[in-house]
């Protein structure tokens, strides 16, 4: 089945320092990739997405590109800032006309960026 | 244009209750998901309605059961409720079939 892993938290930087959270994944076909925040007590925002091989996604300063030979899509933004503080969940989606598609999450990676 | 919201917020629950959680999705969107994140973890895919009919369903016992009306909104009712129900749920709509899906803000419900 489709398994998302996220690197192990959680990290702790300080303002304007370089961000990078590592992701990979195991799919069969050709999933769309996502990484999605949330701050506290609050629900999902999707942060960026890549939909085929090579592709980036980007947003806020935030970066990720699709590497299927690595069966990777890390997470990158070269400073962080103090709002940025969340938690950050790596997923795959799987499409299926037959079924639809269902979203497949990492554990996320708590940051915390301090001034 | 509004987004996903749910109903309640939170709520507290007595072990071996019944619970009806409520789902509007965001306008223009056909398909609704839902998602149990218990505390610390990632979000795990419950089942997902496409036109009033489930579409697809992960690993949840049958006491989860869900709806969703000619308006697109959803239901997610759990019986006979655990304390491993303990969580944040979370409804996502999308225009079709799942492709891209937008969260709300979830329910937390505490069952004790």
């Amino acid at each position: 089945g489709n398994s998302v892993t996220q690197m192990e938290g959680p990290v702790t930087l300080s303002e304007e320092a370089f961000l990078t959270i590592n992701c990979t994944y195991t799919a069969t076909g050709y999933p769309s990739l996502f990484w999605y925040v949330q701050y506290p007590g609050e629900g999902l925002q999707l942060l960026l997405k890549a939909t085929k091989a090579d592709d980036k996604g980007s947003n806020k300063g935030f970066e990720a590109t699709y590497r299927k030979e690595t069966t990777s899509f890390h997470l990158e933004k070269g400073s962080v800032q103090v709002s940025d503080s969340a938690v950050y969940f790596c997923a795959l989606s799987d499409f299926k006309e037959t079924s639809g598609s269902r979203l497949t999450f990492g554990e996320g990676t708590q940051l915390t960026v301090n001034p | 244009e509004t987004g996903v919201t749910q109903s309640p917020t939170h709520l507290i629950k007595t072990r071996g209750q019944q619970v009806t959680l409520r789902c509007s999705s965001q306008s223009g969107h056909n398909t609704v998901s839902w998602y149990q994140q218990a505390l610390g973890q990632g979000p795990q895919f419950i089942f997902q309605y496409y036109r009033e009919e489930e579409n697809g369903r992960g690993n949840f016992p049958p006491r989860f059961s869900g709806l969703q009306f000619p308006n697109y909104s959803s239901e997610l009712n759990v019986n006979a409720l655990e304390l491993d129900d303990s969580a944040l749920y979370l409804c996502a709509s999308s225009p079709y079939l799942g492709r891209e899906a937008f969260f709300g803000q979830g329910t937390r419900l505490t069952v004790v």
